[in-house]
């Protein structure tokens, strides 16, 4: 069981670019990260992800180096409605089977 | 397209009571997940169905849960008869499934219900 390790909570000023890394030692081969997104009292939202080198879509990009035992997360220019907790999820989609999230990242925005 | 949906949005019962959840995922979705979070822990995994198949129960705390997904469609998780520490955010989640053809897996979120117990 993969378990995952981030910063309890970080703070940024508006239009930064912001990086929140993941550790995730035990990554098992078939594993893949994905990375959500909470707001208070809503369900995670999904954002990105990726199972090896880099992914990016249109609202964040994922760097996952060669041995897999890390992945950071990077939101160009926040603002201040991306205030929020982002977790990362280690898991095999293809089983589905005992994902885990982690204590998430608590990102504040500072105006 | 609708998302994943969840009711009662927030429920407060008395210890000794029972209650159901209910989850409707996203049509289409063959998986099906239920999670919870504790007050002040983490999100944990309950279980996992594969159409109305359980797939994995090994998150389950005990045997006062009991889910089911009938015709593979949408899911119920009662708790009977609940106790205090059953207070939390329940939150269901689907994904496509295999018979999607992906190769990997995306699980969608319901925005969760609060149970309070009393």
């Amino acid at each position: 069981l993969a378990k995952t390790t981030q910063p309890i909570s970080m703070d940024s000023y508006e239009g930064q670019e912001v990086n929140i890394t993941c550790s995730h030692n035990n990554i098992a081969t078939n594993d893949y990260i994905t990375w959500y997104q909470q707001f208070p009292s809503q369900g995670p939202r999904f954002i990105i992800q990726g199972y090896k080198t880099k992914v990016t879509n249109e609202v964040a990009s994922l760097f996952i180096p060669a041995d897999r035992k890390s992945s950071t997360l990077s939101l160009p220019r926040v603002s201040l409605s991306d205030t929020a907790v982002y977790y990362c999820l280690v898991g095999d989609p293809n089983t589905g089977n005992q994902f885990y999230f982690g204590t998430g990242t608590s990102l504040t925005v500072i105006p | 397209e609708a998302g994943v949906t969840q009711f009662p949005s927030h429920s407060v019962i008395e210890k000794g009571q029972t209650v159901t959840l209910r989850c409707d995922p996203i049509s289409g979705h063959d998986n099906l997940y239920w999670y919870r979070r504790v007050m002040g822990k983490e999100i944990k995994f309950l279980l996992h169905f594969v159409k109305e198949s359980k797939q994995d129960e090994s998150g389950m705390p005990n045997n006062r849960f009991l889910a089911e997904r009938t015709g593979g469609t949408y899911s119920t998780l009662k708790v009977q008869p609940a106790e205090l520490e059953d207070s939390g955010v329940y939150f269901c989640a689907s994904s496509v499934g295999l018979a999607g053809g992906l190769v990997s897996d995306t699980q969608y979120f319901g925005p969760g219900t609060r149970l309070t117990v009393l």
